[in-house]
């Protein structure tokens, strides 16, 4: 199995709403990605997980909240979020976290805040 | 602020013309990587570079790293229609971090 799976496909959701992305793998890679993508922009780096730990937040705001459950799935929690925050959120996997490590995308998730 | 710049920032050919994109780094990269988003998709994985002043090819596409290591270049001899899509470099820096360039958007008219 070489790919990441990332459900829903598409979603939308109200300001007040809660709503939850998720990512998985199976190819036992150690390094999780979320990055997110503005249309005609490339992606920009969220978080990163590393052995199941948060290494790198890249001051996002705390309405998004990620979580690492196990090595092969990753989540997004989404609270409050404002229109602005329309965007595809890429999830990414490598085999280690440090180093010149080779990045398998998702299909995204295509989020639209009402 | 970017960190990597690409150019240029769109490219229109005609099927069988070459195309070429350039990025751009302000600091020392350790290594860098390329990827192909097609419309719709998500980045794809090309190739990676590491050392210093390195070509590499994959059929048509040739890859080069700068000597300095903070330039790199994409090189598509006789485009075809699947070679539409932007394409994107990432630099890694800071040991643990991937900076994606801008994107070069290629359009190729059969």
């Amino acid at each position: 199995d070489t790919e990441v799976t990332q459900t829903p496909k598409h979603l939308v959701m109200g300001m007040t709403n809660k709503k939850s992305l998720k990512c998985e793998q199976h190819m036992g890679h150690r390094a999780m990605y979320w990055y997110k993508q503005k249309a005609k922009k490339p992606p920009e780096l969220m978080f990163v997980y590393s052995y199941e730990k948060l290494s790198i937040n890249e001051s996002v705001p705390s309405r998004f909240s990620p979580e690492c459950p196990n090595s092969s799935l990753l989540n997004l929690h989404l609270h409050a979020l404002q229109p602005e925050d329309s965007a595809l959120y890429l999830c990414a996997s490598s085999l280690m976290a440090a180093g010149a490590n080779v990045l398998t995308f998702g299909a995204g998730s295509r989020l639209t805040v009402l | 602020g970017q960190q990597v710049m690409q150019i240029p920032q769109y490219q229109h050919v005609q099927e069988g013309e070459d195309f070429t994109t350039y990025c751009n780094s302000s600091t020392t990269l350790s290594n860098i990587q390329w990827y192909k988003q097609r419309p719709g998709g998500h980045p794809v994985f090309l190739i990676q570079l590491v050392k210093s002043g390195e070509v590499k090819k994959q059929k048509r596409l040739t890859f080069q790293f700068g000597e300095a290591k903070k330039n790199s270049s994409l090189h598509i001899t006789a485009t075809q229609t699947t070679d539409v899509g932007t394409y994107f470099c990432a630099g890694l820096r800071n040991f643990n971090k991937f900076y994606f360039g801008s994107g070069t958007k290629l359009n190729v008219k059969p």
